[in-house]
């Protein structure tokens, strides 16, 4: 089966620049996950949808970053404008499930967006 | 909140070594355990699961006991090999509290295994 898609695989902006990811999860997956990966440390949800709500954003630094599912599939992640300190690896993750159902799921991860902020 | 704390690393074996990743964490309530495995230029990817305290997860020779009276998850094989060579991740999910369904990582530890 296909996996989890992302766009770019690289990308380098200057600070206060704007810059927008991309995730196409597994199809049929209804959890979709935005994490960043700073390096040397371990990935930190920033986002869940489950289909096209959002059930957790605790995390995310809404006065620079927004996220949207629209129609419940293809995600994207934007950040405007872009700190030094969201030089990090992006990562989307999908899973069939969220609830109790899928509780034990794996997630399934795509390769990443390595973002660099000059 | 709930934390996963996993040994300093980098980790560096000779092939056909033992290996151990220690992993330990704090939660409320029963969570679930994982290990994820991150291959060079890859996503990362599930190694194995236990969801109930003394359930043992295993997978391409790796094995995990949950326990939960030493709140630990620790990482072993018996003979390692170049192809092992890998980022390690400790997880847990939590079904309690504000953490329903958050999978929380450790902080990665890199494992270089040479011939």
């Amino acid at each position: 089966e296909a996996g989890v898609a992302q766009s770019p695989r690289y990308k380098i902006i200057e600070k206060r620049q704007s810059v927008a990811f991309w995730c196409n999860p597994i199809s049929g997956h209804a959890t979709l996950y935005w994490y960043q990966q700073i390096l040397g440390q371990g990935p930190k949800l920033l986002i869940q949808f489950q289909n096209n709500g959002v059930v957790d954003d605790s995390q995310l630094p809404k006065d620079r970053f927004s996220a949207e599912r629209l129609k419940g599939v293809d995600s994207t992640l934007k950040i405007q404008p872009a700190k030094l300190e969201d030089s990090a690896v992006y990562l989307c993750a999908s899973s069939l499930d969220w609830g109790p159902r899928g509780f034990n799921e794996k997630l399934f991860f795509g390769s990443g967006t390595q973002l660099s902020v000059l | 909140g709930d934390s996963v704390t996993q040994m300093e690393g980098p980790v560096t074996l000779s092939e056909e070594a033992f290996l151990t990743i220690n992993c330990t964490y704090t939660a409320t309530g029963y969570p679930s355990l994982f290990w994820y495995v991150q291959y060079p230029g890859e996503g990362l990817q599930l190694l194995l699961k236990a969801t109930k305290a003394d359930d043992k997860g295993s997978n391409k020779g790796f094995e995990a006991t949950y326990r939960k009276e030493t709140t630990s998850f620790h990482l072993e094989k018996g003979s390692v090999q170049v192809s092992d060579s890998a980022v390690y991740f400790c997880a847990l999910k939590n079904a309690g509290g504000t953490s329903y369904g958050k999978l929380t990582f450790g902080q990665g530890t890199i494992l270089t295994v040479h011939p």
